[in-house]
This record gives structure tokens, sequence and C-alpha cells, in this order.
């Protein structure tokens, strides 16, 4: 498809466990980000990518968090040892370029922690 | 600190009525600001972009302002459909990036339009 796609859409796991979550942006996008996003609220950032290097992770919890981007394209962001507070929606953006705020946004995997 | 306020913070309103949703910021040095729609359980969605020069922009029955003096925006939306109900996200840029690529998120407005 010609948007960005993320997988799983949903995952349940229980406490403890690790999970990755994909995602494949838009064909030529250099730019990818990841936010959280808890019920009733906006995303919150986590971390961007400008191609293959983290540009700014500065939204990333803990150090249980972390997400690469190996070639540039897909981008997989893993949880360790997940708690129940890492439960929300993990959504995935792609833009063609930065600092223009035009985001292509995924639908978003729901990560549920038991 | 940037921050982007929203309000209200949920709104409902009848089938066929207008209303408008609010979107104030402290984002500086200011690049543009964009409305997002969310529908329940799917990715925001891009409706508008205001740049500092813009003080409206309309699409189709959406129409953003922009006033950069004041720091403040607004979404009306005309002759409201059920299909409106959605979450409407404010997101200002910044520029030369900075954290998070410049990008500062509102909290939405949750909107119902009921039948």
């Amino acid at each position: 498809g010609a948007g960005v796609s993320q997988t799983p859409s949903n995952k349940v796991t229980e406490k403890g466990k690790y999970v990755e979550l994909r995602c494949d942006p838009i064909s030529g996008h250099t730019a990818l980000y990841w936010y959280r996003q808890s019920l009733g609220q906006g995303p919150e950032f986590l971390i961007y990518f400008q191609g293959t290097g983290a540009a700014d992770d500065s939204g990333l919890p803990n150090d249980r968090f972390f997400a690469v981007r190996p070639e540039g394209s897909v981008s997989t962001l893993k949880i360790q040892r997940t708690e129940r507070g890492d439960s929300a929606v993990y959504l995935c953006a792609s833009s063609p370029t930065v600092h223009t705020g035009e985001l292509f946004f995924g639908e978003g995997s729901r990560l549920t922690v038991l | 600190k940037n921050q982007v306020e929203q309000s209200p913070q949920s709104l409902i309103i009848l089938e066929g009525k207008n209303c408008t949703l609010q979107c104030n910021y402290t984002v500086s040095p200011f690049s543009n600001l964009r409305w997002y729609k969310q529908d329940t359980g799917r990715g925001p969605v891009s409706l508008t972009i205001m740049t500092f020069s813009e003080n409206t922009k309309s699409n189709g029955r959406y129409t953003a302002t922009l006033d950069a003096d004041t720091k403040q925006s607004s979404l009306h939306i005309t002759a409201s459909q059920l299909s409106d109900s959605a979450s409407y996200i404010c997101v200002v840029s910044a520029k030369s990036g900075g954290g998070a690529d410049g990008l500062t998120f509102g909290k939405g407005t949750h909107l119902i339009i009921q039948p």
C-alpha cells in the first residue's frame, strides 16, 4: 500500500515480556517518528529518525525502550521487560522532509500489558 | 517551554450544527500550525496547514484561522456530520527543528456529533 503500515495492529502480552512493534513508512520518506498515545491524550513523542540515525530519542521514557531503523526504511520499536504502564497505542509517522510538521501516520499498534 | 493548549477538551453537538475548536500555543520560533483529525482507532490525518502569513484556510466544511500575534488558532466546522465525530489535534512546528523535530502536540478536542 501507499500509506504507513504498522504491525501488529494489536498486541497483548504479559508483564515482563519483550515486544517488538514494526513500522513500514511511505517509500522515500526520510523522516520517521514514533509516538505513544494514551486514551484521551494527544500523541507523546518518543523518537525520530533521519535516515538510519536517531536524530532525537529524548522522548523514550527509559532504557527499556529502544528503536532502530537499520536501512533507513523500516523501523522497529523494542520494549523490554514490559510493564502495565506501557499499555498504549504506539503510532508511527513518516515525513518526506523534516521540520515541516507534515506527518503521515499509520493506524497504530495497540499494546496491552496484562 | 513550547506548549500547545486546546479547548474545549470535549464537545457534543447535534448533527447539522456548527462548532469552533480552539488552539493556543507558545511555540517559538513559529513555523507552521496543522490541524489533524483522528478517528477512533485510527492514526491522525492532516486537515490543514497554516503558515505565519496565512489568516484563514478552508478545506471543505473545515475552516482554520490563525492569529500569529495572539498565538491562537481555531478550527471551525460547518454543518456538522456524524462522520465529523473524532479527536482534533493541533500541532505546532518550530523553525529549525529542536527537540522532537520541533513539533509540539496538543492533547486534542474530542468531538461527538449526535443525530
